[in-house]
């Protein structure tokens, strides 16, 4: 089975910190994804990945910068984090083109005090 | 970019019954449509997907139909039970991007039992 390890499950950070999520897949997988998951607005792409050193905006991608240096490893930085930041964040890889599913990991619930 | 609109927001179904969650989109170029599920606490899951060549697909007691016409998809659930239980999110590509998606807003689904 594919894992999709996220290093937290839980994180509380102060305003203003700068904050690392780590997201790790053991698949080779192209794609990386990070998604910000709030209540009653669904899943919103911050920013995604299809190779090393590549990135691309997604939906929401203000107040977050990535980092893929490896291809498995795939880091979202808050570069000083908000309280409107508090939210369950949710990693994912995929293979190739839309035809094949995502793989999510467990999520990381984010409290910005 | 793609809009995905998904309803409705909560579902409650007794047991047994069928539950119809619908989804309607904005691109008349998508061409893959697919379901995931996350059952509370843990990471959403690919439940079942459809390509655009086709009207319906079945697995067991989830099915989901398409109407390219009217721009809308939904998913269909036989015979629920208890363990049906879950956030339901449907998914679109988005306009002209060959690796990314957008997701509705997510049905909260409860089967009383």
């Amino acid at each position: 089975d594919v894992k999709v390890t996220q290093s937290s499950r839980y994180l509380v950070k102060r305003t203003g910190e700068k904050v690392f999520l780590e997201c790790v897949q053991d698949m080779d997988h192209e794609n990386m994804f990070w998604y910000r998951q709030d209540p009653g607005l669904g899943l919103r792409l911050i920013y995604f990945s299809y190779d090393v050193k590549m990135k691309e905006k997604g939906d929401i991608p203000e107040g977050y910068s990535v980092s893929r240096e490896k291809k498995e490893r795939f880091s979202l930085i808050l570069e000083s984090a908000s309280t409107n930041q508090t939210s369950m964040y949710l990693c994912a890889s995929s293979h190739g083109t839309l035809n094949e599913k995502l793989f999510f990991g467990s999520g990381t619930q984010l409290s910005v005090l | 970019g793609e809009n995905v609109e998904q309803h409705p927001s909560t579902l409650s179904v007794q047991e047994g019954d069928s539950a119809v969650i619908k989804c309607t989109y904005s691109d008349s170029a998508s061409n893959y449509f697919p379901w995931y599920k996350q059952e509370l606490g843990k990471r959403p899951q690919l439940i079942i997907d459809i390509r655009s060549n086709v009207g319906e697909k079945k697995d067991q007691r989830i099915a989901v139909t398409l109407n390219k016409t009217a721009k809308h998809f939904s998913l269909h659930i036989t015979e629920t039970q208890p363990e049906d239980s879950a956030v339901y999110f449907c998914a679109a590509p988005v306009s002209g991007s060959a690796r990314q998606l957008t997701f509705g807003s997510g049905t909260q689904l409860t089967v009383l039992p």
